[in-house]
């Protein structure tokens, strides 16, 4: 099973500032997903990092709000930029292992308030 | 487009009863489902994996099943405890980067 540490596990935030995500995986992945899940909502999934490419941010999502680094094959960030209220959310990183036990992994979650 | 919903949103059960959550899906052409387990605040914990061409996976006191002719899957819990009280979500993936989720179902155990 693949181990992901994701931090910081919550933060409380002003308007207007930002916020890096880290997520480290015990092992090297191709891909490597980001999420939000708002208060009482599912999970939305923000953008998907592959080492070495620009990420690809699904609908409703933009760079310049959620940039993404990918450097290696074992570690992402996040930065939620410009925070607002609205942002305030669990986000949440993941990893797909593929093989003989395809499977989803999540990091722990990092819950954001933005005041 | 994959729909998935949970029903029902929230369920309270005495400690020790048995219990189904269900996930209904729209489209059957799923390479696999897994139930993930939530607890307030943090992320989330895998459960149990159902390949598309298995029909039930089994771990401990956990259970989970997959018709995907009829698009459903439930999650059993036999002789449930206040440790098992969390949301429970399933997702369904349709290949490496499409993954769908449900809307969750919030369990609570009363001791």
């Amino acid at each position: 099973s693949a181990v992901i540490s994701q931090k910081p596990s919550r933060d409380i935030c002003q308007r207007g500032t930002s916020l890096t995500i880290q997520c480290q995986v015990d092992s090297q992945v191709t891909m490597m997903f980001w999420y939000r899940q708002q208060p009482g909502q599912s999970l939305t999934l923000i953008a998907t990092a592959n080492q070495g490419s620009e990420a690809t941010y699904e609908s409703g999502f933009v760079i310049d709000k959620f940039p993404i680094s990918r450097p290696n094959l074992t570690f992402s960030t996040l930065t939620v930029s410009n925070m607002s209220p609205e942002d305030s959310s669990i986000y949440l990183c993941s990893v797909y292992r593929t093989g003989k036990n395809e499977k989803l992994f999540f990091g722990s979650g990092t819950q954001l308030s933005v005041l | 487009k994959q729909e998935v919903t949970q029903i029902p949103a929230a369920l309270s059960v005495p400690e020790g009863e048995n219990l189904v959550l269900n996930c209904s899906f729209t489209d059957s052409a799923i390479y696999n489902l897994q139930w993930f387990r939530q607890d307030p605040g943090k992320g989330l914990t895998s459960l149990l994996l159902i390949q598309s061409s298995q029909r039930e996976q089994t771990s401990g006191r956990l259970n989970a099943s997959l018709d995907k002719s009829s698009g459903r899957s439930t999650l059993y819990i036999a002789a449930s405890q206040p440790g098992d009280s969390a949301t429970y979500l399933c997702a369904l993936l349709t290949g490496a980067n499409n993954l769908f989720f449900g809307t969750g179902t919030r369990l609570t155990v009363i001791p």
